[in-house]
């Protein structure tokens, strides 16, 4: 147990929807990263967040979107959604911004039917 | 910019047999050098690293060794177990610029052990 917790584990809703990943990082670390995992794609980073602000982007859509708040929880909101957003969705955490090791969370299966 | 080219899989071998997964990259600077396992519906988690060249991160019978001069950070194991099946990312960890490193990995390697 990595200490990231992610909810939900599975996610299923249709094309068009908007739906709300949730993880909480491990206590302490302040730091949240946000991953897209697909078959085609592999492991993609999104968007990563430091006590409360953006810090880094990868290749996040602009239907997508995130917030960390005060008590460092993190949110992606995924919008609009398509078939080709189905995939996992891991959160990974570290203490600081730089250099640090990151922790990976279980993950949010989100089935796009 | 970053990448991580590591061997296409599946790969199926013999419990006791040796394992070598191949992986190279492409950086700017000097960056650190990880293997994450993923074991079947769990999330990642960190196998080994290597934070400087010629260093040789190792773990639970697993090794690899960062090698500057050819660009490589290979994952060996003496004699795999079925309890080694997963899939093995090799990744990168690079500083992108705000005070930010950012991981970026390789597509995954899965191993199957069969007894």
């Amino acid at each position: 147990d990595s200490g990231v917790t992610q909810t939900p584990k599975h996610l299923i809703t249709a094309t068009g929807q908007r739906v709300t990943l949730r993880c909480s990082p491990r206590s302490g670390d302040l730091s949240v990263y946000w991953y897209q995992q697909s078959l085609d794609q592999g492991l993609q980073f999104l968007i990563q967040y430091y006590n409360g602000e953006e810090r880094a982007k990868g290749n996040i859509l602009e239907r997508f979107s995130a917030q960390q708040f005060p008590d460092l929880h993190s949110e992606l909101n995924l919008s609009s959604l398509e078939l080709g957003d189905s995939a996992l969705y891991f959160c990974a955490s570290s203490a600081r911004d730089y250099n640090y090791e990151q922790y990976f969370g279980p993950g949010t299966r989100l089935t796009v039917t | 910019g970053n990448s991580v080219t590591q061997m296409e899989g599946p790969v199926t071998l013999s419990e006791e047999a040796f394992l070598t997964i191949n992986c190279t990259y492409t950086a700017t600077g000097y960056p650190s050098l990880f293997w994450y396992v993923q074991y079947p519906g769990e999330g990642l988690q960190l196998l080994l690293k290597a934070t400087k060249a010629d260093d040789k991160g190792s773990n639970k019978g697993f090794e690899a060794t960062y090698r500057k001069e050819t660009t490589s950070f290979h994952l060996e194991k003496g004699s795999v177990q079925v309890s080694d099946s997963a899939v093995y990312f090799c990744a990168l960890r690079a500083y992108s610029g705000a005070g930010s490193y950012q991981l970026t990995f390789g597509k995954g390697t899965k191993l199957s052990v069969i007894p």
